[in-house]
């Protein structure tokens, strides 16, 4: 069964400072990757995604990730972050039979 | 505007009372599915649906029913709830022709208290 794993349950930072949040999946043939944000009390909405082709993706709020086949890892960063980036980020995998598995989540909280 | 609603926002309710959470999308998406989410276990897929009348199991279905009469609505059933169900739920559903392969968009949740 395929699985993700989020290393980092707490990551904190200061505002403007790069941030890297880790995501490791289980090997796939196929791979369809994600980035959910939860902003507090909100539901999730999508950063970005990797469906097929560059592996450098962007997304919304000057987020990126890149997807590397060979160390099975969709890392998310971010190059300055603000106090409005604080909230939960979920990495998520299709699997191959139809499901979606998310990681545990990693709470982003930003300094001043 | 293209959304997913669930009803209700917050429940509280009582071990054995048997109760629906209803959902619907106006996007004519195909694939629907429902999660749970508590904390330090991230999102966990309940059941999901391809399309009417086609559902399947995720990871975590035990004491939950779904039923997809109705493109539009995959309403969550707990037929005799239980304390360990009280949890915050997430409702999705994802483009047609993806699958699930594709960007999902979530209800506001439903934040459920089994006493």
């Amino acid at each position: 069964a395929q699985s993700v794993t989020q290393l980092d349950s707490q990551v904190p930072v200061f505002e403007e400072a790069p941030v890297e949040l880790r995501c490791n999946y289980s090997s796939s043939v196929s791979v369809y990757l994600f980035w959910y944000v939860q902003y507090p009390n909100q539901g999730l909405q999508l950063l970005l995604k990797y469906l097929s082709g560059s592996t450098l993706v962007k997304g919304i709020n000057g987020f990126e990730a890149e997807f590397n086949k060979s160390q099975t890892s969709f890392h998310l960063r971010k190059p300055s972050v603000h106090i409005s980036d604080t909230a939960e980020y979920f990495c998520a995998v299709y699997s191959s039979a139809s499901k979606i598995i998310f990681g545990s989540g990693t709470r982003l909280s930003i300094r001043p | 505007e293209a959304q997913v609603t669930q009803n209700p926002r917050y429940l509280i309710t009582v071990t054995g009372k048997k109760l629906t959470v209803t959902c619907s999308q106006n996007m004519n998406h195909e694939y629907m599915s429902w999660y749970r989410q508590d904390p330090g276990l991230g999102l966990r897929q309940i059941y999901y649906s391809m399309n009417v009348e086609v559902t399947d199991k995720g990871d975590v279905p035990e004491g939950y029913k779904v039923s997809r009469k109705e493109k539009r609505n995959f309403p969550l059933i707990l037929e005799s709830p239980s304390p360990n169900q009280t949890s915050l739920y997430f409702c999705a559903s994802s483009p047609p022709l993806a699958g699930g392969r594709d960007e999902q968009f979530f209800g506001p949740g439903t934040r459920l208290t089994v006493l």
